[in-house]
């Protein structure tokens, strides 16, 4: 079983509906979650951030953090067709390991006009 | 350059060859990082570098992969005896290495280089 699952999709959605995308875990060691962003031929950029447990938002973008059930969820509002992409989640589990992210396998998006 | 740079962007090769890429990190970034992503997957860990040393090569498949980092700056990861189930996107990143959490795990990746043997 890999350390983090993520279901690969693909989802299709109509511009303008909001979008969930999830990952868990099962390494409880994990303490910075992360989200990730790929386009197509292009390498990983990072959107959102987040230390422990909690939420955070970022503009359309909302990252949720439950390490008691080791579930993190990205949600995007009022998606554009520029969002459709690969979504990564990653984790890190810091201490020794400080530059080492494990990633899920990406949830393709498709945001149609 | 503004960005990670890696060369070169495909390299096709015959099985039982030696292949180096070469990855150019972000000006001033000392912490660097190789990656592999396989078709459908999430980028695998291989290997990181704080400066001039290997952090952390626990990722490495075996020791028909290496990779060296020996000014710092630039790192190469170099493959021998190729399999076919080497090819991948080899993706490299940097960040900054300084203390605190997210310098570590805000890593800018380059375009990646497309591997297929043959």
């Amino acid at each position: 079983q890999k350390e983090v699952e993520q279901d690969p999709g693909p989802l299709s959605v109509p511009e303008g509906a909001i979008v969930s995308l999830n990952c868990t875990y099962s390494n409880s060691a994990f303490q910075y979650f992360m989200w990730y962003r790929q386009y197509s031929r292009k390498g990983p950029e990072l959107l959102m951030y987040t230390y422990s447990s909690g939420n955070k938002e970022d503009g359309r973008f909302t990252a949720q953090v439950d390490k008691s059930s080791k579930y993190i969820s990205l949600f995007i509002r009022d998606s554009q067709p520029s969002d459709s992409a690969t979504y990564l989640c990653a984790m890190n589990a810091g201490g020794t390991s400080y530059g080492k992210l494990t990633f899920g396998q990406g949830t393709i998006l498709t945001v149609h006009p | 350059g503004a960005g990670v740079s890696q060369t070169p962007s495909n390299k096709v090769t015959e099985k039982g060859k030696y292949v180096e890429l070469r990855c150019d990190p972000i000006s001033g970034h000392t912490a660097l990082y190789w990656y592999r992503q396989s078709l459908g997957q999430g980028p695998e860990f291989l290997i990181y570098f704080q400066g001039t040393g290997a952090a952390d090569d626990s990722g490495l498949p075996n020791d028909r992969f290496f990779a060296v980092r020996p000014e710092g700056s630039v790192s190469t990861l170099k493959i021998q005896r190729t399999e076919r189930g080497d090819s991948a996107v080899y993706l490299c990143a940097s960040s900054f290495g300084t203390s605190g959490s997210l310098s570590y795990n805000e890593q800018f990746f380059g375009p990646g280089t497309r591997l297929t043997v043959l």
